[in-house]
């Protein structure tokens, strides 16, 4: 079974700068998806961005950014010019494309704070 | 459009109750889940389902059941609500393997 682990409970950074959240997962597959989710206080789950394992590009959204190593089996997120509004719960999830059912596992999550 | 609905948001219910968390997606997707999300943890998948009359458990389903006759819903029953039950229950769906989940607000469940 596949395994996410997010080794960094707790991460700080002060506004406009950058964080760098970090991820790796345990799998024998060689294709699958990588997501991070956002969770702020109002508890929805947001997804921030997707990496599919094949494309060797690291995906980008706006400042949101990954670092894809699947040799390292490590898929960690940087935020760059960091805002108050980024301050949330950021999960990481691996998901499978074998089979029909399309479940995703998830890490245990990183509690990100902004300050001024 | 509503995306995927969750009711209620909040509900205690007393050790020994039983209720049901409903479950709605407008967007005519085939696969639904049901995760729970325990204090300072990640969500873990109860159930899930593959389309309408399928449904399959996932990693934490003893004390759960789920039905889909239709596509658009999936209720989520707890028959004896147990203290270890309290969490936060999040209902998702999605088009197909390839596309993220949708998720709903979350029911948050206090068993007392």
């Amino acid at each position: 079974a596949q395994t996410v682990t997010q080794s960094q409970p707790e991460m700080s950074v002060q506004e406009a700068e950058t964080v760098t959240l970090s991820c790796t997962y345990d799998t024998s597959e060689s294709d699958y998806y990588l997501f991070w989710y956002k969770q702020p206080p109002s508890r929805q789950m947001i997804l921030v961005i997707r990496q599919e394992a094949y494309k060797q590009q690291n995906a980008t959204e706006n400042r949101f950014s990954v670092n894809f190593q699947k040799a390292a089996k490590s898929f960690s997120l940087k935020i760059s010019d960091s805002q108050l509004g980024d301050a949330a719960m950021y999960f990481c999830a691996y998901r499978s494309p074998t089979g029909t059912a399309s479940k995703l596992t998830f890490g245990t999550g990183t509690r990100l704070q902004v300050t001024l | 459009n509503a995306g995927v609905t969750q009711t209620p948001k909040f509900r205690i219910l007393k050790i020994g109750q039983s209720m049901t968390l409903q479950c709605a997606q407008d967007m005519n997707h085939n696969y639904m889940y049901w995760y729970r999300q325990d204090p300072g943890m990640g969500l873990k998948l109860i159930y899930y389902s593959v389309g309408a009359g399928i449904t399959d458990k996932g990693e934490v389903p003893n004390g759960y059941n789920v039905s889909r006759s239709t596509t658009e819903d999936f209720p989520l029953r707890l028959e004896l609500a147990a203290p270890s039950q309290t969490s936060v229950y999040f209902c998702a769906s999605t088009r197909s393997h390839n596309q993220p989940q949708h998720f709903g607000d979350g029911t948050r469940l206090s068993i007392l």
